[in-house]
């Protein structure tokens, strides 16, 4: 079983569509969690933290269930510019697991 | 803030040959740096962890003798490929971790292709 798992892509929607992103992970002991997002042949970057309480920013909301080890990202009003690949991360301890990722087009 | 810079951005290299991947963080002092592999369509790998003035710590299936790695100050840590075949073609990508803080800041990558 891979340590970081997430639902395979690609996603495609249209602009102004809600689209969510989930995302399990093995080890019960991992301390932090994040959403990366990456563009076509560059580095990832990141675009939040997770936190247990939820958080959002602007029209990003991230989710953790510690319980279930499981982790969501939601992209409200999506826009042209949101197509990459989102990248679910966790933390065990001093290094970071990616996911393999999923992939979404955003289409006029 | 936060820059980490890599150098160079791509390299095509005949086989057999080693490539030096440098990676550097301009504006803060990073205790540790990661390299990681990135495949097509897959997800960043994690090769090694480098503490500076320290051994690289390799992730397993790692061959440590042919991803050499040094990280000989704060602000710089240096990946070669050594013998370099097809196979090693790759993105290859550093972050670099201020003491303290978690946040790892990533470089913009080397994609490397072996002819």
């Amino acid at each position: 079983r891979k340590e970081v798992e997430q639902d395979p892509g690609p996603f495609n929607v249209p602009e102004g569509a809600t689209v969510a992103f989930n995302c399990t992970y093995s080890n019960s002991a991992s301390q932090s969690f994040f959403w990366y997002r990456q563009d076509c042949r560059k580095e990832p970057k990141l675009l939040m933290s997770v936190y247990s309480s939820g958080n959002e920013d602007g029209r990003f909301t991230a989710q953790l269930n510690r319980a279930s080890q499981y982790i969501s990202l939601l992209i409200r009003d999506s826009k042209l510019s949101d197509s990459a690949t989102y990248l679910c991360v966790v933390n065990p301890g001093g290094k970071l697991i990616f996911g393999q990722g999923t992939e979404l087009s955003v289409k006029p | 803030g936060a820059v980490v810079s890599q150098h160079p951005s791509w390299v095509i290299c005949k086989s057999g040959t080693s490539v030096k991947i440098e990676c550097r963080s301009l504006d803060f002092q990073a205790t540790t740096m990661f390299w990681y592999r990135q495949f097509p369509k897959q997800s960043l790998m994690l090769m090694a962890t480098s503490n500076e003035g320290s051994k690289a710590t390799y992730e397993q299936g790692v061959e440590k003798d042919k991803f050499l790695i040094n990280h000989a100050s704060l602000t710089l840590s240096t990946l070669t490929v050594t013998s370099a075949h097809p196979e090693d073609s790759s993105f290859y990508i550093c972050s670099a971790r201020e003491t303290g803080p978690d946040t790892q800041y990533f470089g913009p990558g080397t994609r490397l292709t072996v002819l």
